[in-house]
């Protein structure tokens, strides 16, 4: 199984700042299978980015993904107040698995 | 616009069975597979498995072997998540996602049906 490490695991950050997320795994993600989604409390996941850069249909271009083997990042360029959430990785090989996930917060 | 509606709330007791239910609506049932995935109280997902609903064939995760069961019925376009011998440890938010032509990446997912096992 692959185990992915997400850090840090809060990010507190002010509207209009960067966010960058990481995730580490802890063997090669193939093809880059790797995505992301954000979750606002009480809700489903959204899928934001998937082939590790890749946007999601509807996704704003502040979003964007980077990264191959085991090293991949999220950032946010300018945070919006909507942008507040938990955001996991995920890797969608043969057994799929999520990090801890990261929590934005308003600092 | 794909939608994914689950099943409400339970409450089991240790020992017992839960069936989920997630009826989709919008899109072609039977030729994207659907896969469970579950949040335990303020931690992360974890899959449990996954079916395609044409081949009616479903794999499971690991750990779940021998105690979950997903099955699909085309004619109503409704998957269905049964979980045996629950323990407290299964107390979660049961998510379904649809897998929109790439295995395992989630596009759309249901509401969530939370599960409380409890004595």
């Amino acid at each position: 199984e692959i185990v992915l490490t997400q850090s840090p695991g809060t990010l507190s950050l002010s509207p209009g700042e960067r966010a960058t997320l990481s995730c580490r795994a802890s063997q090669s993600v193939s093809s880059s299978y790797l995505a992301w989604y954000q979750q606002k409390p009480g809700q489903a996941p959204r899928l934001l980015i998937y082939g590790a850069s890749s946007r999601a249909t509807g996704i704003p271009d502040r979003f964007s993904g980077s990264g191959s083997g085991t090293d991949f990042t999220l950032t946010i360029s300018r945070l919006e107040p909507e942008d507040f959430a938990v955001y996991y990785c995920q890797q969608y090989g043969s057994s799929p698995t999520f990090g801890q996930g990261t929590k934005v917060e308003i600092k | 616009q794909v939608q994914l509606v689950q099943s409400g709330a339970e409450v089991k007791k240790p020992g017992s069975s839960v069936k989920v239910s997630c009826k989709a609506s919008g899109g072609t049932f039977s030729s994207y597979a659907i896969s469970w995935v579950r949040q335990a109280p303020g931690q992360g997902l974890e899959w449990m498995g996954r079916i395609i609903p044409i081949l009616g064939i479903a794999n499971y995760a690991q750990k779940f072997q021998g105690r979950v069961t997903i099955t699909a019925d085309k004619s109503t376009s409704t998957a269905y998540m049964e979980l045996s011998s629950l323990r407290s440890e299964d107390t979660a938010v049961y998510y379904c996602a649809r897998e929109g032509g790439v295995p395992r990446l989630f596009d759309y997912w249901g509401q969530g049906t939370l599960v409380t096992v409890s004595s």
